[in-house]
Parts: structure tokens; sequence; C-alpha cells
């Protein structure tokens, strides 16, 4: 079956930009789409479809797909930004991404 | 505004069946594909279960081999999840997500329910 791979943890420091990726054979021709996850806190969409924002996330966040590899982007890193990112695709089943955390510093 | 409201966690036994529930309000629900998805305690979000609008179309994650069902009531704008044979692998938070467009993601999650299996 279908397999997305991501880093367990990225650190980026206060004002840095951040990049997580998401590595799956091919996944360039699939729809990537982005989660934030906190403690206690549902899942939000942050990018669906590689790089669509959805309307109140920030421009300071973004996605890109192409190849074999996935990538989230967040330039000037900030303390809120701390979570658990996720990436998932459609691929007969919904998959999921094994989740990155994100630490600020 | 979009409202999903899952509920039927609590403290089961191993073995048992357990029924969940997801009230949806704000959107159009008989319109909407919608989909469970779990997070375990220190694990990552796992997806479960996927049902179309007109209930003809259901998937379910391989991992859970039959024990699952999804459906649906859309004159009452509610999801469920049934559980047969509950383990304790299935502890977890129970999330119900409506899917944002025909390329499977989500748009708007509930807040979870907590399931605890323990004899």
């Amino acid at each position: 079956s279908y397999q997305l791979t991501q880093p367990l943890s990225v650190s980026v420091a206060l004002g840095q930009t951040a990049r997580i990726t998401c590595g799956g054979d091919n996944i360039g021709i699939k729809n990537v789409h982005w989660y934030q996850k906190k403690p206690g806190q549902a899942p939000v969409v942050v990018i669906n479809r590689d790089g669509n924002r959805p309307s109140g996330i920030p421009e300071r966040i973004s996605g890109s797909n192409s190849g074999n590899t996935a990538t989230l982007t967040i330039t000037s890193a900030q303390a809120g930004d701390e979570a658990e990112y996720y990436c998932q695709v459609w691929d007969t089943i919904v998959i999921f991404g094994g989740g990155t955390k994100l630490t600020v510093l | 505004q979009v409202q999903l409201v899952e509920s039927g966690g609590g403290v089961v036994q191993p073995g048992r069946t357990r029924g969940l529930s997801c009230a949806a309000s704000g959107f159009s629900f008989s319109n909407s594909d919608m989909h469970w998805v779990r997070q375990a305690p220190g694990k990552g979000l796992e997806w479960v279960a996927f049902i179309s609008s007109d209930e003809r179309n259901k998937y379910y994650a391989d991992s859970f081999k039959g024990r699952i069902a999804i459906s649906r009531d859309n004159t009452k704008n509610t999801l469920y999840l049934q559980i047969y044979r509950v383990t304790i692998e299935d502890t977890a938070v129970y999330y119900c997500a409506k899917e944002g467009g025909s390329s499977g993601w989500f748009d708007h999650w509930g807040q979870g329910t907590r399931l605890s299996v323990s004899s």
C-alpha cells in the first residue's frame, strides 16, 4: 500500500524558515494536503491540494509538491506554529504521513 | 458555522461493542462525504472510514479487519461508527471530519470523543 514518510521532528529558530517534507512514490502526481495538530485540539487544514491556503491561514505557510517529495514551508516561524504537522493524500483510501513535530526555538 | 460534535466515547471493556456518533450542523450534511479519523495516545493520525453523502460508498482501513461499520442518517444530520470486539489498541480520540472537496481533504473536524478500552 502507498506510504508517506515524514521526519519525526524539525526544529527552527524563531523568525526563521521551517521546511517539513513528505515523501512518497511519485507523490508529485497526487494532491497533498497538510494539517496542523496541537495537543487537545482538532486538526486544522493549513494547505490543501499541494499549495492552496484555506481562508484564515497566513501567507507565511505555503506548500509545494514535485517528484517524490511534497514540502510544507513556514516562514518567519512563530511560537504559535509549534505543533505536529501531517501530510495526507487520497490513494484509493486516505493515507496520512506519520507526522512531524515542529519545535520553534 | 460548521459544527461537528462527537459523542459516545468513554470506558469500554475489551470484546464489547461501542457506537460513536457525530452530530453535524451549519452545512448541507446530506450533500457531504464524511470520514472518521482517530489518534491513539502518542501516535499519529489514522484514517478509519469513509462514507459518501448518499451512503452508497463506504471504505474502511484494512487494519480494522471488518470490525467497524460506518453509517449515517441524513434526516438527523448524524454520522455513526460502530466498533465491534474492541481491543486495547482501539483506545484513541475519534474525530469525525467533513470532506472539503473532490481531492479528498478535510475542511472541518469535530473536537473528538475519547474512547478508552480497559478491563
